[in-house]
Order: C-alpha cells, then sequence, then structure tokens
C-alpha cells in the first residue's frame, strides 16, 4: 500500500519563478513530515522538515506547507534555481518509528 | 562527503553469485537502514537496525540477509539473486532520540546500483 503520493512525475518551471511540488498521504499516524533532495548518482539529502503541530516551516528559498486535514503536503522553492533541478521525495512518518515511508518522487526541472 | 559510505556503487552479478554490499556511518548514528529503490517506485524499506539490533524486517526475500556487527557498519549479503532485483540499494543511517521525540532525518550513502543477470 502506498501511504504517501507524489502523483506528480515531473514539473518544470522557469528559473526566477516558483516551484510547487505536492505530496499526499493516507495514513493519519504520520507526524512528521519531510522531503529530500535526490541528484543523479547521489543518494537522496535531507532538505526540509515539518512535524504535525506546525502547518508552515520555511528554510531561506524552501518553504514546507502541511493541511492535516487535507493529508497534504506541499514544498514551495522561490526563486528556483537551475541548480534546484532534481528529483525530489517526500517522506513521511510517525513519532517513534523507524519505518519512513516515501513517495515516488516528483523530478523537478529549472529552466534557465 | 555524505558521512554514509557504500561500496561498491556498482555491482554485476548473476543469479548464482554471492556477494555483500556494504554500509559505513560516520556520523555516530545509532540506527541504520537498508532502503530498496527500483525505477519509478517509492523507495521500500527492507531492514532497520536500532542500536545494532533488527528492528524492521519488512517482508523481504530470505535471498536478502542484513548484518550490522557494530553502530557504524551495515552489510547486505546476496544470494541467488532474482533478475527483478536489480535496483539501486541505499543504506541510510540516524540518530534516535527518545520515546517521545521524533526521529531526525535519515542520511543516505550514494547507493549501490545493482544488476542481476
Amino acid at each position: 500500500d502506498q501511504q504517501v503520493k507524489q502523483n506528480s512525475p515531473s514539473l518544470s518551471v522557469q528559473e526566477g519563478r516558483i516551484s510547487i511540488l505536492n505530496c499526499d498521504y493516507t495514513n493519519s499516524m504520520f507526524d512528521y513530515f519531510l522531503w529530500y533532495k535526490k541528484y543523479p548518482a547521489e543518494g537522496p539529502t535531507f532538505l526540509i522538515s515539518i512535524s504535525s503541530i506546525k502547518d508552515k516551516n520555511e528554510d531561506g528559498r524552501f518553504t514546507v506547507f502541511l493541511n492535516k486535514s487535507a493529508k497534504h503536503l506541499s514544498l514551495h522553492i522561490v526563486p528556483s534555481q537551475p541548480g534546484d533541478s532534481a528529483v525530489y521525495f517526500c517522506a513521511a512518518s510517525a513519532r517513534n518509528n523507524n519505518d519512513m515511508r516515501f513517495g515516488a518522487g516528483t523530478r523537478l526541472t529549472v529552466k534557465p | 562527503e555524505t558521512g554514509v559510505t557504500q561500496t561498491p556503487r556498482h555491482l554485476v552479478m548473476g543469479m548464482t553469485n554471492k556477494k555483500s554490499l556494504k554500509c559505513e556511518q560516520h556520523l555516530g548514528h545509532n540506527a541504520m537502514y537498508w532502503y530498496k529503490q527500483s525505477a519509478k517506485k517509492p523507495l521500500e524499506l527492507m531492514f532497520v537496525y536500532s542500536l545494532e539490533e533488527r528492528v524492521e524486517n519488512n517482508s523481504v526475500p530470505s535471498r536478502f540477509s542484513p548484518e550490522c556487527p557494530n553502530s557504524s557498519h551495515l552489510f547486505l549479503h546476496l544470494h541467488t539473486l532474482q533478475p527483478e532485483d536489480s535496483a539501486l540499494y541505499l543504506c541510510a543511517s540516524s540518530r534516535l532520540t527518545g520515546a517521545s521525540s521524533y526521529n531526525s532525518p535519515l542520511h543516505f550513502g550514494n547507493g549501490t546500483r545493482l544488476t542481476v543477470t
């Protein structure tokens, strides 16, 4: 069962514009959400996280929004840069649970 | 330098071979993980070791055998694999912070690209 879903396999945006990556989850026990970024031939690297007690977390150009009632989170990148081109994975887990579930990823391409 | 090192980076093996994947973390973490990434699929958790004890085994076939001799090293022993086992195998580590706390984010290695012929 796929408890974390990223329905857009790819996204293309122009440099300087906003990139919005979306993620939906089904397990109401999830209370910790993360975004990872993956370049080719490298492992995923942690980007930003949010706990369920918040609805927004911001770190520089990256902001994650959480809508618990809709079981939806999104990652906003603004302004987008060509170096942001990568695959972005959404992940979720429950407190003190070792089983972190990942989405299938969204490939972001930022065009100069 | 990711802090989590995996070897080899690439591995091609026949279905009758026995090989091992190695992972080493230099971050002082106390939990280690094996994930499998197949094309266009989510990362699948295979095994979790917490404080060197296996705490999770997600219905992984017995042809995959993990070993965690200490908190810094993790192995995945492979034998009689099938072509459908070809995938990217990722090792990760994290710091477990206690029963009432969130786990820290996973730190991944660069993976081993495995091809079974």
